[in-house]
């Protein structure tokens, strides 16, 4: 596609329950990265898939927290029992193989609402 | 660890004057990339410009430009002739050249940027 898509644009779920976010990535681009913002806050890394190399998983805040590739193009973060610190904006972002200088493309984020 | 601080929450601009962004980071590492995003209401973070820290020359982009003190580990914006359009949250980020770790951008707190007519 020309850009970064995610959805869905705005969810609100109750405490509780498991989520899905979807993101689909800008077509050929080999690298996707899901932060996270909250209010007010600057983006907070999550997660990211290179290829077909093993994602770097280590800014997950709790196993709640789980993200896969399929086919090395759309990508779904799963948050398990959602709890009301869980609400924010998540963003994912997708780039070329060749990282060095070159930055993200963005999309417009899932804001998720936990009540 | 790097860190990045912005340390103004918002800056107020009339419409054609300047305004600048400041930002500092705290990196041990010589290859790192810095870069200025854009985030309109619509939240989709919009690149606005991008320094390697090998060069000394400050990135231009049109109307935006950087002041890049390496020593300093400051990276500030210049936002010239403000423009109404240029209303956003602005995020300085920062990227290790490393192999290994170049998948994580670490973003400062932001600074709201506010155009007045």
């Amino acid at each position: 596609g020309a850009g970064v898509s995610q959805s869905p644009s705005n969810k609100v779920t109750e405490k509780g329950k498991d989520v899905e976010l979807r993101c689909d990535p800008i077509s050929g681009h080999t690298a996707l990265y899901w932060y996270r913002q909250s209010l007010g806050q600057g983006l907070e890394f999550l997660i990211y898939f290179q290829g077909n190399s093993a994602p770097d998983k280590s800014g997950l805040p709790s196993d709640r927290f789980s993200a896969e590739r399929t086919g090395g193009s759309v990508s779904t973060l799963t948050i398990q029992r959602t709890q009301q610190e869980d609400s924010a904006v998540y963003l994912c972002a997708s780039s070329s193989t060749i990282p060095q200088g070159n930055g993200y493309t963005f999309g417009s984020g899932t804001r998720l609402t936990v009540v | 660890a790097q860190t990045v601080t912005q340390s103004q929450p918002e800056m107020s601009v009339q419409e054609a004057e300047t305004v600048t962004l400041s930002c500092t980071y705290d990196t041990s590492e010589s290859d790192y990339y810095l870069f200025w995003y854009k985030q309109p209401p619509s939240r989709q973070m919009i690149l606005v410009i991008r320094q390697e820290a090998y060069k000394q020359q400050n990135a231009t982009e049109n109307r935006f430009s950087v002041n890049f003190q390496k020593a300093a580990k400051s990276f500030s914006l210049k936002i010239s002739d403000s423009q109404l359009g240029d209303a956003a949250m602005y995020f300085c980020a920062y990227r290790s050249g490393a192999t290994d770790s170049w998948g994580k951008f670490q973003f400062g707190a932001g600074t709201q940027v506010v155009v007045t007519p």
